[in-house]
């Protein structure tokens, strides 16, 4: 079956440490998205890829940082420079852009710092 | 402050009562999908309005874009367990055909 798959579900981290979420899909679509979630508050983009060797900046990319050096991979690393790790994170997928159709939604991982 | 409006927060609801959720902007919608989520899990398609007026129904649930594309609205009918959830609206207002701006959620409870 085709989907997008997030590992680890939850995670557990030490201030200070740098820790990387994956994210991969076998949907063949060239765009990859990385979503952070707080609670009370809507999905904010951290990253995005629309193709592969390729990624630009969303919303709050500021102590994060991705790659794309395979279609089907997208992880995202939570470097210490975060000053609020703590979250839900959401990485998902589409054929292009939004206006070709809707995107594609991994399971999330959550990570806690402790 | 967000650029997409949901109400109500959250609601609790009688089983086999109706319930409506409105998703609302300052912007032009370019194009409104609305999503489900369980809690701790991942997002699930529902649907998605670009034209204004265009109304889409699947099962109970009926979703529509007003006629000036900036409200919608997400209608069930008849609800059951199964509708419980975080539902979310998320809108294409123009800005970057690679940026899908949500809403904050609406927390559904279904009360047998």
């Amino acid at each position: 079956d085709g989907g997008i798959t997030q590992s680890p579900k939850y995670l557990f981290r030490k201030e200070g440490q740098n820790v990387t979420l994956s994210c991969e899909q076998n949907l063949n679509h060239d765009a990859m998205y990385w979503y952070r979630q707080d609670p009370g508050q809507g999905l904010r983009l951290i990253y995005y890829s629309q193709i592969v060797n390729d990624f630009q900046k969303g919303d709050i990319a500021e102590g994060y940082s991705v790659s794309r050096e395979k279609k089907e991979s997208f992880p995202l690393t939570v470097t210490s420079a975060q000053k609020n790790p703590t979250a839900f994170y959401l990485c998902a997928s589409s054929t292009g852009g939004i206006s070709s159709g809707e995107l594609f939604f991994g399971e999330g991982s959550r990570l806690t710092v402790l | 402050s967000q650029e997409l409006e949901q109400s109500p927060q959250s609601l609790i609801v009688q089983e086999g009562k109706n319930l409506t959720i409105n998703c609302t902007s300052s912007k032009t919608l370019y194009g409104l999908y609305w999503y489900k989520q369980k809690y701790g899990e991942g997002l699930i398609f529902l649907m998605m309005l670009q034209k204004g007026g265009e109304e889409k129904s699947h099962e109970k649930i009926t979703a529509k874009l007003d006629e000036k594309k900036q409200q919608s609205s997400l209608h069930i009918t008849a609800s059951q367990p199964s509708h419980a959830g975080i539902y979310l609206c998320g809108a294409d207002i123009g800005s970057n055909d690679y940026k899908l701006s949500f809403g904050a959620g609406t927390t559904v409870t279904v009360r047998a």
